[in-house]
């Protein structure tokens, strides 16, 4: 079993443009949750995916977008990049008749310049 | 909405001594508790978690934690730690209903054991 992938692993963009994150949830896992992780702090929660749709979405701005493909795949769509989108962003799969406990891949290291 | 927090963002610590990391929630509905730890550069890795039953559970590594309904805290403590507990420790919940799947992490705390 891989786990939880995520690729890249690191990536530096430019502010103002545009960035996708990619993961593979942990076999079997049908929900992809999306966190981002600010140096110093906890991670905090984007949104989550679940039969191709968004089911539940935190406080984050529109600039944030995803998507979930039928292999539960999942993709992290960032527009318009601010030097404060500068995160590990870290996916997270589980199993939506499960009890929340989750499965983190090794994050993506985004640094905006 | 739930909230967590996490009491110390450093603890250091001498090892084989104990430890504890302590971790306070607020909920209007019921949850479920976790501790995850995370190391240099690295995800984060379930240590150990709360679902129901009994309030002492144990977890990888020697870590056990005890649920407190009434005080609301999910305390972290490992009875003698070793230089390789040095990570990040973060405590999270997870709503039984509605939030299920969503979680809410404190701001973590810092393990620094010492030789």
């Amino acid at each position: 079993d891989a786990g939880v992938t995520q690729s890249p692993t690191h990536l530096i963009k430019t502010r103002g443009q545009q960035v996708t994150l990619r993961c593979s949830p942990k076999s079997g896992h049908d929900t992809v949750s999306w966190y981002q992780q600010a140096l110093g702090q906890g991670p905090q929660f984007i949104f989550q995916y679940y039969e191709e749709e968004e089911r539940q979405r935190g406080n984050f701005p529109d600039r944030f977008s995803g998507h979930q493909f039928p292999n539960y795949s999942s993709e992290l769509n960032v527009n318009a990049l601010l030097l404060g989108d500068s995160a590990l962003y870290l996916c997270a799969s589980s199993l939506i008749a499960g009890t929340g406990e989750a499965f983190f891949g090794q994050g993506t290291r985004l640094t905006v310049v | 909405a739930q909230s967590v927090t996490q009491l110390d963002s450093q603890v250091p610590v001498f090892e084989e001594a104990p430890v504890e990391l302590r971790c306070n929630y607020s909920s209007s509905v019921s949850v479920y508790l976790f501790w995850y730890v995370q190391y240099p550069n690295q995800g984060l890795q379930l240590l150990l978690k709360y679902l129901s039953g009994s309030t002492l559970v144990k977890g990888i590594n020697g870590f056990e934690a005890e649920f407190n309904k009434s005080q609301t805290s999910f305390h972290l403590r490992k009875p003698s730690v070793h230089i390789s507990d040095t990570a990040e420790y973060f405590c999270a919940v997870s709503a039984f209903k509605g939030s299920q799947g969503n979680l809410i992490f404190g701001k973590g705390t810092k393990l620094s054991v010492k030789p």
